[in-house]
């Protein structure tokens, strides 16, 4: 049960977009689009952005996109905005045993 | 409105136990698959063990099989782990959080686990 793999920081200026990446394997991420991305302000419990790879769970704002391309997944943020500064984490499915693997987690800083 | 509580966080010796609630309202508990997650101090999210809705089916992360075990009480709407032969590198907090494949959308506040002597 290896972590995917994210950068570990992404930066942009305000009303930019920002991509982050999530890397994983032929066992998760590219066997399933049961991707699922989190943002985690400080101190704070998580939020689901993404299910599903590129779906929006009602109330997240449209500016937040998902796509996965082979064993790689993406997250988009648009029109970044201050309060975008957070960590960020992608998780898969895995399979019926292995079941849930976390990346290892974005910092996203709004200059 | 949707809610999950943890509790049962503390400090324990090494080689302690204990047990974590996570107790849900406003849903329909007994639908849902459950997940446990655990967050070192500075560190990144980690996937500790998931139950299906009627608890047929348990996983747990290689971290932890064996020693940590996920339960639950549809008729309390409460969601367990029990926590065996802790170690220092399980100190973190703990989250309950509900749902399957489909992400998880309700998160409890976390409970604070401390491992040390």
């Amino acid at each position: 049960q290896s972590a995917l793999t994210q950068p570990a920081s992404v930066s942009g200026s305000p009303g930019q977009s920002i991509t982050i990446s999530c890397t994983g394997t032929s066992s998760d991420v590219g066997s399933y689009n049961l991707v699922s991305w989190y943002q985690q302000h400080p101190a704070k419990a998580p939020k689901l952005m993404i299910y599903a790879g590129s779906e929006r769970p009602s109330g997240v704002s449209n500016r937040f996109s998902g796509s996965k391309s082979g064993n790689t997944a993406s997250l988009t943020i648009s029109g970044l905005q201050a309060e975008d500064e957070a960590d960020y984490y992608c998780c898969s499915y895995a399979g019926s045993t292995t079941s849930y693997v976390f990346g290892t987690g974005t910092k996203v800083t709004v200059l | 409105q949707v809610q999950l509580v943890e509790s049962g966080g503390g400090v324990v010796q090494p080689g302690g136990s204990l047990r974590l609630s996570c107790t849900a309202s406003g849903f329909t508990f007994s639908s849902y698959g459950m997940n446990w997650v655990r967050q070192a101090p500075g560190k990144g999210l980690e996937w500790v063990a998931y139950i299906r809705y009627d608890g047929s089916n348990k996983n747990y992360a290689d971290s932890v099989k064996g020693r940590f075990t996920i339960s639950r009480d549809n008729s309390k709407s409460t969601l367990y782990l029990q926590m065996n032969s802790l170690r220092p590198e399980d100190s973190a907090v703990y989250y309950c959080a509900k749902g399957d494949t489909s992400g998880w959308g309700v998160w409890g506040q976390g409970t604070m686990v401390t491992v040390s002597s």
